[in-house]
């Protein structure tokens, strides 16, 4: 079975600290993705990648960054941590497009709180 | 660009009736569509996928959709609701394209009673 694990399920930073988020997964994927959930929101996408040191901006990238050095690892990293960054984290990940298994596999979420 | 639209944001129904989730979506070009299902504090879980195969396409679960170019239409049904189906339902969309993701709608919540 095709994982995707996250750092954290659970985390509480205070306003103004940088947040490091972390993201593996373990079947080769090229693409990667980082969604934040609301509630009446849906998932919206902050940034992507589809190779090692690749990164592609989504809906909402402000007050975010990511990196990706390796493959099988994806970051998604909050310079300098807001309440409005309160929220579910999740991240995914996917074959290269142009093949039918463009479907994204999900970690379990990161529920962060900002205080 | 690509877009999907979830009509109800909250369905209930009583267990052993229909489920029926509605999404529409918007592409310029021959689209994926999936569905996912979230229970609560967990991922996302595949359902469903279309990848322009057979235009009804079963899922797991019990789940099936139908794709409706004309009606640019992928609903989600099931015959009959159990207690366990209770969950949040996210339809998504891709053209399967370098330099894209699934583009997701805002989710369904369905409720079932029994």
């Amino acid at each position: 079975d095709v994982k995707v694990t996250q750092s954290s399920r659970y985390l509480v930073k205070r306003t103004g600290e940088k947040v490091f988020l972390e993201c593996v997964q373990d079947m080769d994927h090229e693409n990667m993705f980082w969604y934040r959930q609301d509630p009446g929101l849906g998932l919206r996408l902050i940034y992507f990648s589809y190779d090692v040191k690749m990164k592609e901006k989504g809906d909402i990238p402000e007050g975010y960054s990511v990196s990706r050095e390796k493959k099988e690892r994806f970051s998604l990293i909050l310079e300098s941590a807001s309440t409005n960054q309160t929220s579910m984290y999740l991240c995914a990940s996917s074959f290269a497009r142009g093949t039918a298994n463009t479907e994204a596999f999900f970690g379990q979420g990161t529920r962060l709180t900002v205080v | 660009a690509q877009s999907v639209t979830q009509l109800g944001s909250h369905v209930s129904v009583s267990e052993g009736a229909l489920v029926l989730l509605r999404c529409n979506y918007s592409s310029s070009v021959p689209p994926y569509l999936f569905w996912y299902v979230q229970y609560p504090n967990q991922g996302l879980q595949l359902l469903l996928k279309y990848t322009s195969a057979a235009t009804l396409v079963k899922g797991i679960n019990g789940f099936e959709a139908e794709f409706k170019k004309s009606e640019t239409s992928f609903h989600l049904t099931k015959p009959s609701a159990h207690m366990s189906d209770a969950a949040e339902y996210f339809c998504a969309v891709s053209d399967g394209q370098a330099g894209t993701a699934l583009i997701f709608g805002k989710g369904t919540t369905l409720s079932v009673s029994s």
